[in-house]
């Protein structure tokens, strides 16, 4: 039981290009999620996922571009990427459970720095 | 509009002290508020969780606060160790929704 993975772990663009970042669950989750975190910003959700096949907006998605494959995997996708970006990402995902506070599970993050 | 604003932003304490991590929020309709903690290269981990019909709660040397008249919770960690040093997020929420996270607070607890 792997929890949340990402891939890759680090990587570095320069401007205009463009990459994915892949996460994958193996907890059954329904609901999935991208946030990016840069230094005094706390933890910003970029989208989310409430379920397999949905998909809505989160506080920062300028830029961003998501799909929820299937229930186990949510891409993130930079199609030009900009300085701007260069942050750390994690993904998460949760579950509900029958009387219990929903929790997050946050994968290891991927570090991205785009020149 | 920020939703929940956490103070401070870096706190030093000595070992064995009890530092203890603030937040503050608006919206009253939250009713689920965690606190996460993260170590350097690490995703972000659960910690502790609270709703608002309890004024307390306990988890081994790590509690949580809550007064909802002021619509504020705090996190204190009791008999802190080098170990805990880490960064301390508190989120905002409503069950089964969306976070809105706190900017983080950076714990050093020094030997």
């Amino acid at each position: 039981n792997a929890g949340v993975t990402q891939t890759p772990k680090f990587q570095v663009l320069k401007t205009g290009q463009s990459m994915t970042l892949q996460c994958a669950q193996d907890m059954n989750h329904n609901s999935m999620y991208w946030y990016r975190q840069d230094p005094g910003m706390g933890l910003r959700l970029i989208y989310y996922s409430a379920s397999e096949g949905t998909t809505d907006k989160g506080e920062v998605p300028n830029g961003y571009n998501v799909s929820r494959l299937n229930k186990r995997e949510f891409s993130l996708r930079l199609e030009s990427a900009a300085p701007s970006q260069t942050s750390v990402y994690f993904c998460a995902s949760s579950g509900r459970l029958a009387g219990s506070l929903d929790t997050q599970y946050f994968g290891p993050g991927t570090r991205l720095t785009v020149l | 509009q920020q939703q929940v604003k956490q103070s401070p932003q870096s706190l030093i304490v000595q070992k064995g002290g009890i530092p203890i991590i603030n937040c503050a929020y608006e919206n009253t309709a939250f009713d689920y508020f965690p606190w996460y903690q993260q170590f350097p290269g690490k995703g972000p981990a659960l910690l502790i969780a609270i709703r608002p019909d309890v004024s307390e709660k306990k988890e081994g040397r790590f509690t949580i606060s809550f007064n909802k008249s002021a619509k504020q919770f705090s996190l204190h960690i009791m008999d802190s160790q080098p170990g805990d040093s880490a960064t301390y997020f508190c989120a905002v929420g409503t069950s089964g929704s969306r976070l809105t996270f706190g900017e983080g607070t950076q714990l050093t607890v020094n030997p």
